[in-house]
């Protein structure tokens, strides 16, 4: 089966402009997810979504971080404007359900510059 | 929030010998589960072998095996003849029992496999 699709895979921005990440997760997963994963770090959850609703945003920015997910399918986040610290790869991930012990399967990630 | 401690940032390993990844959690509560995650060069994250806190039989995976010590809340990753593509980033995960809750990665180890 095809995996997670991220696009695109590098992004180099000014701070203060705008960027959009897309991701198109494993046919008939439920569940889509977002992390943002800095340097030196584990990933770290942006938000979660059970098909085109929103499960966990607790930890996204959103004074500048936005994401959807039309239809249940595919999703976008968005960053406007961004800073410095913005600098990350940004995984797109997805599983059939949000049953605990589902596996989650990961896309390759889009790696941000922001200088 | 449940926290995730990877405390070895690197490690290396001569092929075809036994290293083993610690990964130590806090947590409050009874029911969850623990994987460890591979992410190579290419930042695709690949599920290497998940644990379930309610059973006390050790998962193993081929080559991979865990001691999964609850008391201790220590959860630590084998790897056995070690071959090249074993080198990679580990991250060690927890995840709550109750649907929908975040994976919390840990740091991750930086494994280097020495011919």
């Amino acid at each position: 089966e095809a995996g997670v699709a991220q696009s695109p895979r590098y992004k180099i921005i000014e701070k203060r402009q705008s960027v959009a990440f897309w991701c198109n997760p494993i046919s008939g997963h439920a569940t889509l997810y977002w992390y943002q994963q800095i340097l030196g770090q584990g990933p770290k959850l942006l938000i979660q979504f059970q098909n085109n609703g929103v499960v966990d945003d607790s930890q996204l920015p959103k004074d500048r971080f936005s994401a959807e997910r039309l239809k249940g399918v595919d999703s976008t986040l968005k960053i406007q404007p961004a800073k410095l610290e913005d600098s990350a790869v940004y995984l797109c991930a997805s599983s059939w359900t949000l049953t605990a012990n589902t596996e989650a399967f990961f896309g390759q990630g889009t790696r941000l510059t922001v200088v | 929030a449940q926290t995730v401690t990877q405390s070895q940032p690197e490690m290396s390993v001569q092929e075809a010998e036994t290293v083993t990844l610690s990964c130590t959690y806090d947590t409050s509560e009874s029911d969850y589960y623990l994987f460890w995650y591979k992410q190579p060069p290419s930042r695709q994250m690949i599920l290497v072998i998940r644990q379930e806190a309610y059973k006390q039989q050790n998962a193993t995976e081929n080559r991979f095996s865990v001691n999964f010590q609850k008391a201790a809340k220590s959860f630590s990753l084998k790897i056995s003849d070690s071959q090249l593509g074993d080198a990679a980033m580990y991250f060690c995960a927890y995840r709550s029992a109750d649907t929908g809750n975040q994976f919390y990665f840990g740091t991750g180890t930086s494994l280097t496999v020495i011919p």
